[in-house]
């Protein structure tokens, strides 16, 4: 059964700073990897979608990087902004989407 | 171009209450998925239709939950009789065809109270 950990639960930075957010995942026989952001409220956003075969996918001042061998994915946002806050959801696609916990994040204007 | 609709929004409910729930997808999304979320944590899927047939229910508590998707367009989620343990967010998503490149994008959620 696939597990998808991501630490850590909470994080908060000052605006202006550089930050990672880490997704770790048990099986590593999956078609493609995704981070979803989700705002209070309300559903997810799909933020940038890495196939099984592709390394990285950045969009904007986000970049997702993917190693499947390891099981392993991070996001880095660059220059943090306050409406980047919000609940950042990595999810793996093997036969079904499987989703982390999520990592809650606060940026500090 | 309009996202997937879901409601009601909010509902609040006495337990052994029946409950639905309605989700219309993106247009021209063949695939459509129920998930729960619970507070705290990520979606779980529920099922998934590939049109109108239910694909993977496995998830599903067949017992006092029920969905479809008559003209493969339009779902509705039911539960009968609600248990307090059902009080989460139920969101809806829709994908272009439910293949590995397919990006599934999500409805607002209905957040279900169960007193």
């Amino acid at each position: 059964k696939q597990e998808v950990t991501q630490i850590p639960a909470a994080l908060s930075v000052p605006e202006g700073e550089n930050l990672v957010l880490n997704c770790s995942f048990t099986d590593s026989a999956i078609y493609n990897l995704q981070w979803f952001r989700q705002d209070p409220g309300k559903g997810l956003t799909s933020l940038l979608l890495i196939q099984s075969s592709q390394r990285e996918q950045t969009s904007g001042r986000l970049n997702a990087s993917l190693d499947k061998s390891s099981g392993r994915s991070t996001l880095y946002i660059a220059a943090s902004q306050p409406g980047d806050s919000a609940t950042y959801l990595c999810a793996v696609l093997n036969e079904k989407l499987t989703f982390g916990t999520g990592t809650r994040l606060t940026i500090i204007p | 171009e309009a996202g997937v609709v879901q409601s009601p929004r909010y509902k609040i409910i006495e337990k052994k209450q029946p409950v639905a729930f309605w989700c219309n997808p993106i247009s021209g999304h063949n695939t459509l998925y129920w998930y729960l979320q619970n507070l705290g944590q990520g979606p779980e899927l529920l099922i998934r239709y590939e049109n109108e047939e239910a694909v993977d229910d496995s998830q599903l508590p067949k017992d006092r939950f029920s969905a479809e998707r008559l003209k493969g367009v339009d779902s509705t989620l039911k539960i009968q009789p609600a248990e307090l343990g059902d009080s989460a967010v139920y969101l809806c998503a829709s994908s272009l065809n439910g293949g590995s490149v397919d990006t599934q994008y999500f409805g607002p959620g209905t957040r279900l109270t169960v007193l």
